[in-house]
């Protein structure tokens, strides 16, 4: 079993939709989680990190968490094509550095 | 946020040549910064673990005689891919994370795209 694992996609969303994008994790202990934006070619850009149970809101993105669930989302309201990316969920298990899911390539359709 | 920058963007080196890649955080310091590996259409891999003034932590499977990493200061840590091969080309990818930052929010180099022919 992978350690971060997400749907491949390609997601595919119109313009204004919510797009929402899942992963799941397999070490309950870890504490910190983070929703990277990937554009082809760049490198991972931070939009969200949380770190408890719950929803967290910042701008069009929501990123929610279920510990018990080892699962955790995100939501990104009214979907722009500029958002279209592929978005890697990665996870802190204690070890200070990252561990990413394979990313979900969201195409947001005009 | 934190700037992480790396250098250079792209290097296209010969088979068997080295190639040195930098990383450094330009608005804080940095004791730990951490390189990835990333192939095509693939997430990233750690690869190591750089540490300042000490030894770096490699990942199994990453051979450290060849992927040679050096953190001589607070602010730079570099990687030296020696005796390149093609099948390292990948782009790689360096993070550091702000000293008192929640956790371990990192932020990323550019990154670097490596073809060796």
């Amino acid at each position: 079993q992978k350690e971060v694992e997400q749907n491949s996609g390609p997601l595919s969303v119109p313009e204004g939709a919510i797009a929402s994008l899942n992963c799941t994790y397999s070490d309950r202990g870890s504490q910190s989680f983070f929703w990277y934006r990937q554009y082809s070619g760049k490198s991972p850009e931070l939009i969200m990190s949380i770190y408890s149970n719950g929803d967290k809101e910042d701008g069009r993105f929501t990123a929610q968490l279920n510990k018990a669930s080892q699962y955790v989302s995100l939501l990104i309201r009214d979907s722009q094509p500029s958002d279209s990316a592929t978005y890697l969920c990665a996870v802190d298990t204690g070890r200070r550095a990252l561990t990413f899911g394979s990313g979900t390539r969201l195409q947001v359709q005009p | 946020g934190a700037v992480v920058s790396q250098h250079p963007s792209r290097v296209i080196c010969k088979s068997g040549t080295s190639v040195k890649i930098e990383c450094r955080s330009l608005d804080f310091q940095a004791t730990t910064m951490f390189w990835y590996r990333q192939f095509p259409k693939q997430s990233l891999m750690l690869m190591a673990t750089s540490n300042e003034g000490s030894k770096a932590t490699y990942e199994q499977g990453v051979e450290k005689d060849k992927f040679l990493i050096n953190h001589a200061s607070l602010t730079l840590s570099t990687l030296t891919v020696t005796s390149a091969h093609p099948e390292d080309s990948s782009f790689y990818i360096c993070s550091a994370s702000p000293p008192g930052s929640m956790n371990t929010e990192a932020f990323f180099g550019q990154g670097t795209r490596l073809t060796v022919v």
